[in-house]
């Protein structure tokens, strides 16, 4: 079946520093992958999405792109801030919907001055 | 401005209770999702409608039952509350057809069951 699979965190950065969280899935066809962002006591809410391949999506200075040949899609972003603090989650919609998400497990995120 | 409501933040209740949890949209979405998030293992989907009375299985159903009476307003009921159904639960609702890919959420529901 299909599943995502995401680096475990928490990843703990400074201020300003580039962020990396990477995201690699399993899925036949061409999925639509998202990621979402859930923020400290808040519900998830989408970040940024990409439905074909070599697609970027983006979004409040954050950056992923569909890559088919390593089925992945990292986040990026390169200069983060505290109020980036957050778990995110990468998701994948299947081919043909069928009205599931897949998730990630998640990883937090830590920003420090 | 896009809004799903849950009843409560923070819920506890005693091994052998009956549970409800309510969701609520103002979008007019078709379908509509409960979620359990734990660690370590992320969001995992125990029940979804897509209509009035329609409802499936997700990939943890057992020990839960939903009801949707109303287009608006989706809920999750523990029958016999357990101590391993205390986890956070996530509402969420998306449109139907192209558009369901992106689903909304609401600020979860932390259940603790002594």
């Amino acid at each position: 079946g299909d599943s995502v699979t995401q680096m475990e965190g928490p990843v703990t950065l400074s201020e300003e520093a580039f962020l990396t969280i990477n995201c690699t899935y399993t899925a036949t066809g061409y999925p639509s992958l998202f990621w979402y962002v859930q923020y400290p006591g808040e519900g998830l809410q989408l970040l940024l999405k990409a439905t074909k391949a070599d697609d970027k999506g983006s979004n409040k200075g954050f950056e992923a792109t569909y890559r088919k040949e390593t089925t992945s899609f990292h986040l990026e972003k390169g200069s983060v801030q505290v109020s980036d603090s957050a778990v995110y989650f990468c998701a994948l919609w299947p081919t043909g919907g069928g009205n599931k998400l897949t998730f990630g497990t998640g990883t937090q995120l830590k920003v420090e001055l | 401005d896009v809004k799903v409501t849950q009843s409560s933040r923070y819920l506890v209740k005693r091994t052998g209770e009956k549970v409800f949890l309510e969701c609520v949209q103002d979008m007019d979405h078709e379908n509509m999702f409960w979620y359990r998030q734990d660690p370590g293992l992320g969001l995992r989907l125990i029940y979804f409608s897509y209509d009035v009375k329609m409802k499936e299985k997700g990939d943890i159903p057992e020990g839960y039952s939903v009801s949707r009476e109303k287009k608006e307003r989706f809920s999750l009921i523990l029958e016999s509350a357990s101590t391993n159904q205390t986890s956070m639960y996530l509402c969420a609702s998306s449109l139907a057809g192209p558009r369901s890919d992106t689903q909304y959420f609401g600020p979860g529901t932390r259940l603790t069951v002594l």
